[in-house]
């Protein structure tokens, strides 16, 4: 089945402690991107890799760090975690620059 | 200003009805349009993606595009209780898609 698969679904940590969200896709997908989505604010996007080793900032890449190693799986890193990143994350793959999105079934992460 | 504008709703349609459903956008050189259904506490779904100007159908659903006014439309024809949720507007444009906050809609049995 085509998907994108997000680990883990749901994270409670504490202040400062890195973390770090994985994500994989089976589809072949050139690009990969992370969003957070807040109540009012919607999806923002915090970093996105157009190929294997190609990443770029988003709108909120701010406490945020990714890497892509390999095609399938595209990480998010917290270094040092904060309470202001306690939101719904979802990891989204595309075949190309334009087309629609594959959503991960997303990550409640909860920084206290 | 933001680069993609819904209104938040709800909006609310009886069982049946056609719900339409806005959105947009603010940059001109914006090259394709998404709709996305979100249920509570689920990920986004696409639903329909249009990239040319006019009308595209798919089923119940049909996308509208007009790049003059900068706006994307949604309508739902004959809308069941199982369409309420919350309905986002993707543009994608240079590499980045921008999305909206999302409207609510509820279809009421």
């Amino acid at each position: 089945e085509a998907q994108v698969t997000q680990n883990p679904r749901y994270l409670i940590t504490v202040t400062g402690k890195k973390l770090t969200v994985t994500c994989s896709q089976n589809m072949n997908h050139e690009y990969m991107s992370w969003y957070r989505q807040d109540p009012g604010l919607g999806l923002r996007q915090i970093y996105y890799s157009m190929n294997v080793e190609v990443t770029d900032k988003g709108d909120v890449p701010e406490g945020y760090k990714v890497s892509r190693k390999e095609k399938r799986n595209f990480p998010l890193i917290l270094e040092s975690p904060s309470p202001n990143q306690t939101s719904l994350y979802f990891c989204a793959s595309s075949s190309h620059r334009g087309e629609g999105y594959t959503f991960g079934s997303g990550t409640r992460l909860t920084v206290v | 200003q933001k680069e993609v504008e819904q209104n938040s709703g709800p909006l609310s349609v009886p069982e049946g009805a056609i719900a339409s459903l806005n959105c947009t956008y603010s940059d001109r050189g914006s090259q394709s349009f998404f709709w996305y259904r979100q249920y509570s506490g689920k990920s986004p779904e696409l639903i329909m993606f249009i990239y040319s100007n006019g009308d595209k159908e798919d089923g119940r659903f049909t996308a509208q595009l007009n790049k003059a006014s900068q706006y994307v439309s949604l309508l739902i024809r004959d809308s069941q209780p199982s369409d309420s949720a919350t309905y986002l507007c993707a543009v994608y444009n240079f590499n980045k898609f921008y999305f909206g906050s999302g409207t609510k809609l509820n279809v009421k049995p």
